[in-house]
């Protein structure tokens, strides 16, 4: 079965430090990953895609995540958190044993950036 | 451009009344998905819609849950009866075409209770 593991429920980091969310996978075939992020009482917001390429994504808001095969993750990073980055993060899998285009969630990284 | 449109945001009812909410994807977007996201838990698929046609609904427990997209364009998602289990935030998403490689965007959610 495909799956994503966010081994992590929160993360914490100063503002101006980097930060890391991690996440790592597991499908049959080729691996669609994605990061989404919630902010209170709103829905999630796509930050970046993996489909196939350069092992470093680049996405939104100035996060990038880097993929890796041998490992199985897929970690979201930021050089230099913000406060406004504090959030819900979720990392997501295309779930290609269905019939359709859904994605499998991870259970979410709360990442707390303090001042 | 406007972002994917639920209502209502909020709903309280008791356990075995029914309830339904509302989704308006993105102009122009054919496929448009319904998730349950559970307290602490990361969403989780009910049904796909490519236009006004099912793509997936293996998830959905069709017994007490039902969700209709007649014309193609808007969505409704039923509950009937609900059960104290249903209290979570239902999320439609939509994307412009069912692809693989594609991003889903999300409304903001209907926070369910059931009492």
């Amino acid at each position: 079965a495909q799956s994503v593991a966010q081994p992590e429920d929160q993360v914490n980091v100063a503002e101006g430090n980097p930060l890391t969310v991690k996440c790592t996978y597991s499908v049959s075939g080729n691996p669609y990953l994605f990061w989404y992020v919630q902010y209170p009482n709103r829905g999630l917001q796509f930050l970046l895609k993996y489909i196939t390429g350069d092992n470093l994504v680049k996405g939104s808001y100035g996060f990038e995540a880097e993929f890796n095969k041998s490992q199985t993750s897929f970690h979201l990073k930021k050089p230099s958190a913000l406060v406004s980055d504090s959030a819900l993060y979720f990392c997501a899998v295309r779930d290609l044993n269905q019939a359709g285009t859904a994605l499998i969630f991870g259970k979410g990284t709360t990442l707390s950036v303090s001042s | 451009e406007a972002g994917v449109a639920q209502s209502p945001r909020y709903k309280i009812i008791e356990k075995r009344q029914s309830v339904a909410f509302w989704c308006n994807p993105i102009s122009g977007h054919a496929t448009l998905y319904w998730y349950q996201q559970i307290l602490g838990q990361g969403p989780k698929l009910l049904i796909q819609f490519q236009n006004n046609g099912v793509v997936d609904d293996s998830q959905l427990p069709k017994d007490r849950f039902s969700a209709e997209r007649l014309k193609g364009v808007d969505s409704t998602l039923k509950i009937q009866p609900a059960k104290l289990e249903d209290s979570a935030v239902y999320l439609c998403a939509s994307s412009l075409w069912s692809s693989q490689f594609t991003e889903q965007f999300f409304g903001p959610g209907t926070r369910l209770t059931v009492l």
